[in-house]
Parts: C-alpha cells; sequence; structure tokens
C-alpha cells in the first residue's frame, strides 16, 4: 500500500503559537483523513480533506482551530492554532488506498507538547 | 451513532501461547467493514486484518485471525504463536460501506498487548 512520510516527528511548543504538520504521500489519494490521538487514548477523527475543496470538520473541531490544506493529491497539512497544553496530543495523517477498499493507511504521527 | 467497544484496556500473553481480544460494535447498517489495527511504541498504525460484513468466512492473515459474529456483532481477533514483535496497542475499528471514499473509520479505545518471554 502508500506510504505517508509525515513530519514533524515530535516538536516542544510554547503557549499561544501555531504549528503545521505535512504529510506527503507516495501516491494519489482521494481523501486524507486527520485525527487526534490524546495519550493512552483512541484516535478521534479531526477532519476528512478532500482535494480542492474544504475539509469537512467533526464535531467538536473547528477550521479556525485546526486548518487543513489539501493543494493536491499527495501532500495534506494541519495546522494547530494558538496551541494550549490541552493540545498535547499525537497527530496522525491518513490516506484510502484506491485499490484496497476501505483500508486507511497511516503517517507515523506527530507528537506535540504544548508547555 | 456506531460505536466501537473494546473490554480489555491490557492484556498479558507468555511468547508462542495464542491470545484473544475483544471487539464489540454497534450499528443499525448491514454493510460494514471492520479491521484491527496494531500500534507498536514506534506510533505507526499498521493494519493486521480486515472482515467485511457480508462474507460470513472469517478472515486470517498468518498468525492472525478473527471470530466475526454478525448477529452478536462481535469481531474478535486471534493471535497465535505470539511473538515479542506482537507487543503492541491494539486498536477495533468500524466503517460503513456507502461505497464512498469519504466513508469514515470509527475506532475503539484499544487494547495495550504485552507479550512476555
Amino acid at each position: 500500500s502508500a506510504v505517508i512520510s509525515q513530519k514533524p516527528s515530535r516538536d516542544i511548543c510554547q503557549r499561544g503559537t501555531s504549528l503545521t504538520i505535512q504529510c506527503q504521500v507516495d501516491s494519489q489519494v482521494t481523501m486524507m483523513f486527520w485525527y487526534r490521538q490524546q495519550p493512552g487514548q483512541s484516535l478521534t477523527l479531526i477532519a476528512t480533506a478532500n482535494q480542492g475543496s474544504e475539509a469537512t470538520y467533526e464535531s467538536g473541531f473547528v477550521i479556525d482551530k485546526f486548518p487543513i490544506s489539501r493543494p493536491n493529491l499527495t501532500f495534506s497539512t494541519l495546522t494547530v492554532s494558538n496551541m494550549s497544553p490541552e493540545d498535547s496530543s499525537i497527530y496522525l495523517c491518513s490516506g484510502r488506498d484506491r485499490e484496497i477498499n476501505g483500508e486507511l493507511f497511516f503517517g507515523e504521527g506527530s507528537r506535540l507538547t504544548v508547555l | 451513532a456506531q460505536t466501537v467497544t473494546q473490554s480489555q484496556p491490557e492484556m498479558s500473553v507468555q511468547e508462542a501461547e495464542t491470545v484473544t481480544l475483544s471487539c464489540t460494535y454497534d450499528t443499525s447498517e448491514n454493510n460494514y467493514y471492520l479491521f484491527w489495527y496494531k500500534q507498536p511504541p514506534s506510533r505507526q498504525m499498521i493494519l493486521v486484518i480486515r472482515q467485511e460484513a457480508y462474507k460470513q468466512q472469517n478472515a486470517t492473515e498468518n498468525r492472525f485471525s478473527v471470530n466475526f459474529q454478525k448477529a452478536a456483532k462481535s469481531f474478535s481477533l486471534k493471535i497465535s504463536d505470539s511473538q515479542l514483535g506482537d507487543t503492541a496497542m491494539y486498536f477495533c475499528a468500524f466503517m460503513r460501506d456507502y461505497g464512498g471514499a469519504t466513508n469514515k473509520l470509527i475506532f475503539g479505545t484499544g487494547t495495550l498487548l504485552a507479550v512476555q518471554p
């Protein structure tokens, strides 16, 4: 299946700043999905990103806080804006493989710590 | 709304033995997929096995197999001949099948499996 390169792998950020996470896929994917995984917990979907259109956000997540870009079929970014300690999490991007219905493949995750 | 429940937060198994992880889900849909994902300490989510709801035959992938009970809405994972590299967090996931690319995965809370030497 396809491979996603995600960066940064980890970062320590100051309160009030913003950080952008990038995901590069080695093949074209229709949909990309951004998840948050808080310490010791499951994955929660933040938004679904389609190329050329605005991302669709899940309940509890808003565009001002988590703006997403999807300029083409192989790349997406998620920005965590105006960070607070509650944003300390692992953020994972994922894509759907066209060849394998249903399966998502994931990047390695970005561990953010907000001080 | 769909929910996925994993009732075992942690499990332990001796190397070479067999372990079963439990998962139940709630849905009114008839067409869907179920998955088991593995997340080792490296954080990389890796697909272990998948099951289409319309298939009666249980999926198998080498040492990994599932027991899919559609009526009971149960989807357990059996790991045979456990290896140290199987130590990881295991997530059960559900996806409705609308035939479109926007279908979302809903994850359970995970089971932390430790394989002991």
